[in-house]
């Protein structure tokens, strides 16, 4: 099925150890963007990108980095992971044009201990 | 800049009841808005959008909202709800311009809708 895809759905980190969450999706879209939803705060932008090779920060994009060096690809990492970085993740994907809304994948559920 | 307000953290309601979710937004451009619905532990899934066409915008699963420029408001309303509605909502904008705001959508805070049988 067309859409977007998270890799990993769940992972727990140990304070201090790195990893690096995957998104994909395969409708040719320009945009592509990674939110951080935490309880009673909606989503927050981390970093998004406008297309392949250009990257650029959000909201909270401290403890975060990303890359997108193939237009369907998008990807988070976390360096030093920290417990205040216990959240779900949001990627999503758009056409250009805003009359468009977003695809969003499914999530990802990171708990750092 | 944009902002989201969603002027209720949660509402519930009984199953076939009415109902209306208030969100409230600022954008420096003119806007599309836009609400989405996320079910426990899933995804968001986009219910309906405004795109500077007709004010009335119906939606998926009986939905519908109406924008309003002069109050900068977008309700969704549901004239009967149902238990599977249980859900929470949230409303987004997305500036048609705006240099570095454009393309972004910027998110409410999210409304938890409880339906009771």
């Amino acid at each position: 099925n067309a859409g977007v895809t998270q890799t990993p759905k769940f992972r727990v980190l140990k304070t201090g150890q790195s990893m690096t969450l995957l998104c994909a999706q395969d409708m040719n879209h320009e945009y592509m963007y990674w939110y951080r939803q935490d309880p009673g705060m909606g989503l927050r932008l981390i970093h998004y990108s406008v297309g392949e090779g250009t990257t650029a920060k959000g909201e909270v994009p401290d403890g975060y980095n990303v890359s997108r060096l193939k237009k369907q690809n998008f990807l988070l990492g976390l360096e030093s992971a920290a417990p205040s970085q216990t959240s779900v993740y949001f990627c999503a994907s758009s056409y250009r044009a805003s009359r468009h809304g977003y695809t969003f994948g499914s999530g990802t559920r990171l708990t750092v201990v | 800049a944009q902002s989201v307000t969603q002027l209720d953290s949660q509402v519930p309601v009984f199953e076939e009841a009415p109902v209306e979710l208030r969100c409230n937004y600022s954008s420096s451009y003119s806007p599309s808005l836009f609400w989405y619905v996320q079910h426990p532990n899933k995804g968001l899934q986009l219910l309906l959008k405004y795109t500077s066409a007709a004010t009335l915008v119906k939606g998926i699963n009986g939905f519908e909202a109406e924008f309003n420029k002069s109050q900068t408001s977008f309700h969704l309303r549901k004239p009967s709800v149902h238990i599977s509605d249980t859900a929470e909502y949230f409303c987004a904008v997305r500036p048609n311009a705006g240099g570095t705001s454009y393309g972004k959508l910027t998110f409410g805070q999210g409304t938890i809708l409880t339906v009771h049988p």
